[in-house]
């Protein structure tokens, strides 16, 4: 059974950038999917951070795209999040999750999710 | 920006009646080229992951119990719950997959009666 596991700190400071390893296990090769990001700020929806695909193809969200970068280990199984410049408004519940063999569209399974918490 | 509004924000229906959440879409999300409409229905219930429950409008997910339904076309969509158990108490959201940025609804959370 496929599983996702979001790892990184949970406390960042403002102005300093967030980074966050999704671990992905007891499933299909990486390659041949889109993995992507989403965030839930508490109390809140769910928000669309990025994807991206085997070779390093990057999708990201327009509002957040000067601030976000993907990237991917294959070899490890693993994908990765920065986000620069980050304020409270970036305090949130952090998901990896798996998108479709055709391209980002939906998202299943997700990880457990991560809470990030922006303060000084 | 595609931006999708689900109705009502809230929702409390009894065991076993009918529940049913809207989704709008600001434009169509309807691909004329495959005549699929590019929208998923997700489950997440209190510090849980969202859970997919339906992707194309309609297809189920698999395990996904058939008292789950979705439909509609263009830009109105709907997810039925045909008779409401215990364990359906969540909040549910809708997903365009059209274009970027793959934008939620803001959640319709259902309660018990």
């Amino acid at each position: 059974q496929l599983q996702l596991q979001e790892s990184g700190p949970r406390l960042v400071k403002p102005s300093e950038t967030l980074s966050l390893t999704c671990t992905v296990s007891g499933g299909s090769s990486s390659r041949s999917y889109y993995w992507g990001w989403i965030r839930q700020s508490p109390g809140k929806g769910l928000e669309w951070i990025g994807s991206i695909y085997y070779g390093g193809s990057t999708y990201y969200n327009p509002s957040l795209k000067s601030r976000v970068t993907l990237s991917e280990d294959t070899s490890k199984n693993q994908f990765s999040l920065n986000l620069s410049s980050v304020t409270a408004a970036d305090t949130a519940v952090y998901y990896c999750a798996r998108g479709t063999i055709g391209g980002p569209r939906w998202f299943d399974p997700w990880g457990q999710g991560t809470l990030v918490t922006v303060s000084s | 920006d595609i931006v999708m509004t689900q109705s009502p924000d809230s929702l409390a229906v009894s065991l076993g009646e009918r529940a049913t959440i809207n989704c709008r879409s600001s434009q169509s999300i309807l691909y004329n080229s495959n005549n699929k409409n590019y929208l998923a229905w997700y489950q997440q219930k209190p510090g849980q992951p969202p859970k997919l429950l339906i992707y194309w409008t309609s297809t189920r997910e698999s395990g996904v119990p058939d008292r789950f339904s979705g439909s509609g076309s263009g830009t109105d969509f709907t997810l039925t719950i045909s008779s409401l158990q215990p364990e359906d108490v969540a909040v549910y959201y809708c997903q365009q997959y059209y274009s970027t940025p793959y934008n939620f609804g803001q959640g319709t959370k259902l309660e018990i009666k």
